[in-house]
């Protein structure tokens, strides 16, 4: 079955730089998307085809691929990043479906 | 601007049919180019796809395999809405429910989303 896999959580210090990582079979044929969650929030956009960034999202958020690894990267973290980070992507292998990453907490230290 | 507004019962019992409805303004729900989804989160599935709605001339769905002989996902063009409805429901399906578009570049925006709780 297609799943994406994440680390559970990622710390980093405010001014640094945070790297998520997100691993799954078909992330060489499929694009990925990030998403930020905030506590009691809805989940927001903030990467969509890998690399791109919508109108709004900091600059400082940024996604690369590499083989069937997708990466977001924020540089400069500030306080305000924390949160839960998603990965989705999708299978058509037999039929359409999304699939969404188990997510990455950010710890601001 | 799209907006998504969402209702429906916050309480539902087992065996009963979770029924929540997705307010779409700022586009249609007619769009040719995207589609209307449900997605659910909890404790413990996470964030969990359950299936779509678009139009390409026609009416078209997908749904999730987990939930594929119990969903339903429909437009109502009338009211630029569209809506799930989840049979049989157990305390399983107890999650945070969201209303999502995806236009091609990802899920944006999402509803509010809608705490469903099935209890007795």
């Amino acid at each position: 079955s297609f799943e994406l896999t994440q680390p559970p959580s990622v710390s980093v210090s405010p001014g640094q730089t945070a790297r998520i990582t997100c691993s799954g079979d078909s992330l060489p044929k499929q694009y990925a998307y990030w998403y930020q969650q905030k506590a009691g929030q809805a989940p927001v956009l903030v990467i969509y085809k890998d690399t791109e960034r919508p109108s709004g999202i900091p600059e400082r958020f940024s996604g690369s691929s590499s083989g069937t690894i997708v990466t977001l990267t924020i540089r400069g973290v500030q306080a305000e990043d924390e949160a839960d980070y998603y990965c989705q992507s999708g299978d058509r292998s037999d039929s359409y479906r999304d699939v969404f990453g188990g997510g990455t907490k950010l710890t601001v230290l | 601007q799209v907006q998504l507004l969402q209702s429906g019962p916050g309480l539902v019992k087992p065996s009963q049919t979770l029924s929540l409805t997705c307010a779409i303004s700022g586009d249609s729900v007619s769009s040719n180019n995207v589609a209307w989804n449900w997605v659910r989160q909890s404790p413990s599935r996470g964030l969990e796809w359950l299936g779509r709605t678009y139009y390409r001339s026609k009416w078209y769905n997908d749904y999730a395999v987990s939930v594929k002989s119990r969903i339903a996902i429909n437009p109502d063009t009338s009211k630029n809405q569209f809506s799930l409805q989840l049979n049989s429901v157990t305390p399983e399906d107890t999650a945070v429910y969201y209303c999502a578009r995806d236009f091609n570049y990802g899920f944006d925006p999402w509803g509010q989303g809608t705490l469903v709780t099935v209890s007795s």
